[in-house]
């Protein structure tokens, strides 16, 4: 089982604050990397997919970047409002089918 | 409406009474996958298919049987379910048939307790 590690755990922050989690995985064998945006008692919702290293990409207010050599990827939230609060997965492919997640990073943004 | 639906939602069984929680999808995507969601842990992947009688074990695959006789279904089967299995269950679909480089939808997700 490869090794998808995520930081932080969890995650407080003000109305407001921009912040970033970082997704880490091993750089090689790179074949795409996810990012799912999970509220509680919902189903996780795709927010990204990023298969190129280099690949920037942006929803409203959620950026990600990715480095595959380096075996890392940021997510971005500027300006986190409170239905930002969430769990933000990310899952790395190694090869065709097979996918790893990270534990999560648990946001919660308080008014 | 496009959507991956998966029955029942809610299960709770006894050791050792075989189950199956169905997963069906509308888009016609090539990709399915099962996985399991345990507290304080991320979503870890059961089995995946990438066509019509194609599957192939993910990351936890012990206990657990799938099928991909239609494209549109991916049930899971528990032979013999265990309390070890009591868990979030959650199946997933996409387009590409690597089911990688495409985005995943998932479905309700079936919570399931076996006592």
């Amino acid at each position: 089982i490869l090794n998808v590690e995520q930081s932080p755990q969890s995650l407080h922050v003000q109305e407001g604050d921009s912040t970033n989690f970082t997704c880490s995985f091993p750089s090689s064998n790179f074949y795409a990397l996810h990012w799912y945006r999970w509220e509680t008692a919902k189903s996780p919702e795709a927010l990204f997919v990023m298969t190129l290293n280099g690949d920037e990409k942006k929803k409203g207010r959620i950026s990600a970047t990715l480095n595959t050599k380096e075996g890392y990827s940021y997510l971005y939230i500027k300006g986190s409002q409170p239905e930002d609060s969430a769990t933000y997965l990310c899952a790395f492919t190694i090869r065709a089918g097979k996918s790893t997640f990270g534990d999560g990073t648990t946001l919660t943004v308080k008014p | 409406e496009a959507q991956v639906t998966q029955n029942p939602r809610y299960l709770i069984t006894v050791t050792g009474k075989k189950l199956t929680v169905t997963c069906s999808q509308n888009m016609n995507h090539e990709y399915m996958s099962w996985y399991r969601q345990d507290p304080g842990l991320g979503l870890r992947q059961i089995y995946y298919s990438m066509n019509v009688e194609v599957t192939d074990k993910g990351d936890v695959p012990e206990g657990y049987k799938v099928s991909r006789k239609e494209k549109r279904n991916f049930p899971l089967i528990l032979e013999s379910p265990s309390p070890n299995q009591t868990s979030l269950y959650f199946c997933a679909s996409s387009l590409s048939p690597r089911g990688g480089d495409t985005e995943a939808f998932f479905g309700q997700g079936t919570r399931l307790t076996v006592v």
